[in-house]
């Protein structure tokens, strides 16, 4: 089975350009959630969707959307981007733990890693 | 921001020691979990604890969780070489389908 696959796994873009990222989930999660990890620090979250809706956002700045299609798939968009945006974007997968509702046990991708000149 | 912080920030032990890490975080929790990632790769679900549990082993893991400390440890006995990467505290506190938010990590070498 499949785990979570990420694209691009490498990229770079100048200032001021725009980026699609993708990840396709597990077979049968329907919730993604995404990430961007700064070289040193931990994983800061940025969206997560459920059902293709928007869940839970963390603290960004509009040039950053993303949405999830019928088929559970994602894709985070950067807009305007920014030597800061350089990191690594995690896309992670999750469904419930049996016996701990409401747990979010996430399956994660390699990630993408984006680099901004 | 990050929700938690660990403790210590990198952390140097021999193979066969035991290695612990500390986790604090800052407002009431759902569950707890611990995820380990090797050099810049994807994260890797090791253990959750749920807040009305306080302590969980799975393996060579043990985490205790105490929520009037809003803090949570994590021991990893007899170090393997392959042991080495960073590992993250990560909570989930308003359960569902909310965001799980990560600490800063450890940075765990063990060597060989």
């Amino acid at each position: 089975d499949a785990g979570v696959t990420q694209s691009p796994t490498h990229l770079i873009k100048t200032r001021g350009q725009q980026v699609t990222l993708r990840c396709s989930p597990i077979s049968g999660h329907k919730s993604v959630s995404w990430y961007q990890q700064v070289l040193g620090q931990g994983p800061q979250f940025i969206f997560q969707y459920y059902e293709k809706e928007e869940r839970g956002r963390g603290n960004f700045p509009d040039r950053f959307s993303a949405r999830q299609f019928p088929n559970y798939s994602s894709e985070l968009n950067v807009n305007a981007l920014l030597l800061g945006d350089s990191a690594l974007y995690l896309c992670a997968s999750s469904t419930e733990v049996q016996g701990a509702p409401g747990a979010n046990v996430l399956t994660f991708g390699a990630g993408s890693r984006l680099t901004v000149l | 921001s990050q929700q938690g912080e660990e403790d210590p920030q990198a952390l140097s032990i021999q193979e066969g020691e035991n290695a612990t890490m500390n986790c604090s975080y800052k407002t009431s929790i759902n569950n707890l979990q611990w995820y380990r990632q090797n050099s810049g790769r994807g994260l890797v679900h090791l253990i959750l604890i749920r807040s009305n549990e306080r302590e969980k082993h799975s393996g060579r893991l043990r985490v205790t969780l105490d929520t009037s400390k809003k803090s949570s440890s994590l021991l990893i006995t007899a170090s393997r070489a392959a042991d080495t990467a960073s590992y993250f505290c990560a909570t989930d506190w308003n359960g569902g389908y909310q965001k799980v938010t990560f600490g800063t990590g450890t940075k765990l070498q063990v060597i060989p």
